[in-house]
């Protein structure tokens, strides 16, 4: 049984450049969550899609878009990158029912993402 | 706003001995805390969890407690083993919310 699988697992961009990132959650879960681990800090969440929508969003700015797919895989893209946004970012899935306990995300490997 | 705190950044422990990794909160409305335990090159692992309405949660060799009075939660290994050496991220999470809040880890380094 795969666990969620993240694409590229390393990639180096230039500032400026548009970047997506890749998620493959679970079989049998239908949401995806995004998270991004800068050195030496715990991941933040950047956002979360459910029967794809963007469900929920945390502090980051619109270049961060996503977008989920019937099959409930889901990308996410960066537009005019910055330094800053190097990282490793992680994707994260569960199924989804009413009353969800936060018991059971699972995590991708991550994709490190350098920019120079 | 750092909602989750782990203040110590690493801990080196004797194989054998207990292990004690410690977290503080400062948001009353979270209902869930979680441990996760990251190798390089992984993604973070689900340990254990507690829910806000109990104070102790056992599995095998790892215990959680929590003080809710406090905001301090705590993980418990033992007896520590070489194969524990990793970072561990506390999490804690609001029903509803559908977002993990991390720390920013705790390196554990168990010497044999």
């Amino acid at each position: 049984d795969a666990g969620v699988t993240q694409s590229p697992t390393h990639l180096i961009k230039t500032r400026g450049q548009q970047v997506t990132l890749r998620c493959s959650p679970k079989s049998g879960h239908d949401t995806v969550s995004w998270y991004q681990q800068a050195l030496g800090q715990g991941p933040q969440f950047i956002f979360q899609y459910y029967e794809e929508e963007e469900r929920q969003r945390g502090n980051f700015p619109d270049r961060f878009s996503g977008h989920q797919f019937p099959n409930y895989s889901s990308e996410l893209n960066v537009n005019a990158l910055l330094l800053g946004d190097s990282a490793l970012y992680l994707c994260a899935s569960y199924y989804f029912v009413q009353g969800w306990s936060g018991y059971g995300y699972t995590f991708g490997s991550g994709t490190r993402l350098t920019v120079v | 706003d750092q909602q989750v705190k782990q203040n110590s950044p690493s801990l080196s422990v004797q194989e054998g001995r207990i292990s004690i990794l410690n977290c503080d909160y400062t948001n009353s409305m979270f209902d869930y805390f979680l441990w996760y335990k990251k190798y390089p090159a992984e993604g973070p692992t689900f340990l254990i969890s507690i829910s806000s309405i109990k104070d102790k949660n056992e599995d095998g060799r790892f215990t959680v407690f929590l003080n809710k009075s406090a905001k301090h939660l705590s993980l418990h290994i033992v007896p520590s083993q070489p194969g524990d050496s990793a970072v561990y991220f506390c999490a804690a999470f609001t029903s509803g919310t559908y977002k993990y809040i991390f720390g920013t880890g705790t390196r554990l380094k168990v010497l044999a």
